[in-house]
Formats: C-alpha cells, sequence, structure tokens
C-alpha cells in the first residue's frame, strides 16, 4: 500500500491562479482531511469528510473547495490564490472516523507569489 | 468548540535529562486526545494516543480531566527525540491540533 499520495510535492502560482491539490488513499479510509501548516500556527484544519459524498468546514475554510466523489480520493481546491495561501498542506485519512490515528501524506508546499 | 494549547514554541533539554511538553485543551465533550510527532524530513506520525495508555519511544501521557491536560514526558531524553511536537483533539467528527513546540536535545 502506498497510504496516503499528495501530488503535486510543489508548486508555485501567481496571485489570482486556481490549482487543486491531490489526495489520494489506498486504505479504503472513510475519513479524510486536509490541514495547512504555517510557522508558529501549527496544523490548522481547512475540510474534512467522514465518507464519500460527505464533506465539511474546518477551521479555515475560506477560499478553499472540497469534494469527496470517491472513497480514495478527496482534492483540494484553489480558486482563485492568494499570497496568504501560501503555505504546506497535508492530507490525512484515517479507517472510520476522526478518533482513530490518522494517516498524514508528504505535504505539498506551496508558494503563492 | 474544541482548543489545544501548547504555551512552549521552543524546548531545549539537555541530553538524559527529563523532558515534559505541555498540553491544554478545552472541549465540552469527552475528548480523545493524541501526540503527533514530525521528525525532520518525515511524515507527521502518531506518537501515542491517551486511550491506548502506551509507552511509545519512552514517552508517556496521562490525560488529566481535572486540569484538562495532556503532557507528554520522558525521563531521560535521547538525541533523537529532536523534532516537531503536536498535540491533537478529536471531538465532533474534528481533529484540531495545537501549534506545535519544537522539541531540541543538546549534547
Amino acid at each position: 500500500n502506498a497510504g496516503v499520495t499528495q501530488t503535486p510535492k510543489f508548486q508555485v502560482l501567481k496571485t489570482g491562479q486556481s490549482m487543486t491539490l491531490q489526495c489520494a488513499q489506498d486504505m479504503n479510509h472513510e475519513y479524510m482531511s486536509w490541514y495547512r501548516q504555517d510557522p508558529g500556527m501549527g496544523l490548522r484544519l481547512i475540510h474534512y469528510s467522514v465518507g464519500a459524498g460527505i464533506t465539511d468546514q474546518g477551521e479555515v475554510p475560506n477560499g478553499y473547495n472540497v469534494s469527496r466523489s470517491t472513497t480514495e480520493d478527496f482534492p483540494l481546491r484553489l480558486l482563485s490564490a492568494a499570497p496568504s495561501q501560501t503555505s504546506v498542506y497535508f492530507c490525512a485519512s484515517s479507517p472510520n472516523d476522526s478518533n482513530q490515528p490518522q494517516h498524514f501524506g508528504d505535504g505539498t508546499r506551496l508558494s503563492i507569489l | 468548540a474544541q482548543r489545544v494549547t501548547q504555551p512552549e514554541k521552543l524546548l531545549s533539554v539537555f541530553k538524559g535529562a527529563p523532558v515534559e511538553l505541555k498540553c491544554n485543551y478545552s472541549y465540552s465533550g469527552s475528548p480523545e486526545l493524541f501526540w503527533y510527532v514530525q521528525y525532520s524530513r518525515q511524515r507527521l506520525q502518531l506518537l501515542l494516543r491517551h486511550i491506548s495508555r502506551e509507552s511509545i519511544k519512552g514517552f508517556t501521557a496521562d490525560l488529566n480531566k481535572g486540569e484538562t491536560s495532556f503532557h507528554l514526558k520522558k525521563p531521560f531524553a535521547q538525541e533523537e527525540d529532536s523534532a516537531m511536537y503536536y498535540c491533537a483533539l478529536s471531538g465532533d467528527d474534528k481533529i484540531i491540533f495545537g501549534k506545535g513546540t519544537r522539541l531540541h536535545i543538546l549534547p
């Protein structure tokens, strides 16, 4: 099993551009989530999903969209990138819910110019 | 709403000395608490969870509901313990992380 796979690993965007960060897991996990990691701020929850077809907002959802059309994939979309969205983004998954240990991806380092 | 507080951004400890990383939480329900660790150039990974009451790599953490704390402890620090440590709380289908504490083990 590859576990949680995030692509791309690095990306540079210009302000106003849109892009999708990909997250896929091959463990048949129901629960998936997206975090951003910023110096001095820790990990902040952007969006999460308790199963296919169900998504909900976390602590910092503004400027981001998600969808969960399959169990395996949980893409994160930036509609109009802003410099404040420069960050490292982590995707995580767990078998059933948030009470179980989370499996993290390697992260995507995103810079918005 | 859940809240996790890690008061120390950086903790420097000499090798062989005891380590305590502080974590306090706020949550109206019954919390599930975790410690995650991120070593340099590695993925964030689970260190331990309160429900299992295990000792992992010599670390332990006890949930104190009266003080709403879940401090991480190790009696003798090792150089390989240098990493970023995050306390996390699960509740209402969400996992909220603290801001993290960087542990630096001095030789």
